[in-house]
């Protein structure tokens, strides 16, 4: 079975700019979460989606966002980027009861 | 409250056992797991636990779990330089959904 995939691995946009990344989970997984790791927060749960539903929110601005597509692709979205958005960003996937939660390589983000 | 905490580094020899030791808050706590992380990669699950179960034992890995304390470990047994990455405890709330709540990550060296 094929991992967790996002896609692009490697990002660079400047303050203001917006950015998509995209997350392909595991075939026949249905929940996807997005985190985001920092070396001074460490990491943080952004969202859960499942089955094209926001089931969980972190505590993050309004400027992050996401969904979930029926094929169970999710994207998440963040608007107006500021530098602090810098950041390895995460999505695992996982069935529903999420015991295994498995992640992908993750879309590291910089901005200047 | 959620808060995970660990503590941030760990130096074993080759060949010796290491311990790497989880403090959590919540008691509804429902799944503790152990991801590993290498440089420039995602998390790897490395073993979940139960929260109504003492130990889980996957072949050089040993997890226990003490819930009067709050406390979990993972025990890798023969470290070797291929286990030299850090480690993150994290833990899913009932009623959270597939959220992790996970700790700061410990770093372990594996040293000859």
């Amino acid at each position: 079975k094929a991992g967790v995939t996002q896609t692009p691995r490697y990002l660079i946009k400047t303050r203001g700019q917006q950015v998509t990344l995209s997350c392909s989970p595991i075939s026949g997984h249905r929940s996807v979460s997005w985190y985001q790791q920092t070396p001074g927060q460490g990491l943080q749960f952004l969202f859960e989606y499942f089955s094209e539903t926001q089931r969980n929110k972190g505590n993050f601005p309004g400027r992050f966002s996401g969904r979930q597509f029926s094929n169970s692709r999710s994207e998440m979205n963040v608007s107006t980027l500021e530098l602090g958005d810098s950041a390895l960003y995460l999505c695992a996937s996982s069935t529903d009861g999420g015991r295994d939660q498995f992640f992908g390589p993750g879309t590291r983000l910089t901005v200047l | 409250g959620e808060d995970v905490e660990q503590s941030l580094f760990l130096s074993v020899r080759e060949g010796d056992s290491s311990v790497i030791n989880c403090t959590y808050t919540d008691s509804s706590s429902t799944y503790l797991y152990w991801y590993k992380q290498e440089p420039g990669a995602g998390l790897q699950l490395l073993t979940y636990i139960f929260s109504n179960m003492d130990m889980k034992q996957d072949q050089r890995l040993t997890v226990l779990l003490n819930k009067k304390d709050k406390h979990l470990s993972l025990r890798i047994a023969d470290t070797q330089t291929g286990d030299s990455a850090i480690y993150f405890c994290a833990e899913s709330i009932s009623g959270g959904y597939n959220k992790l709540i996970f700790g700061a990550g410990t770093r372990l060296a594996v040293h000859p």
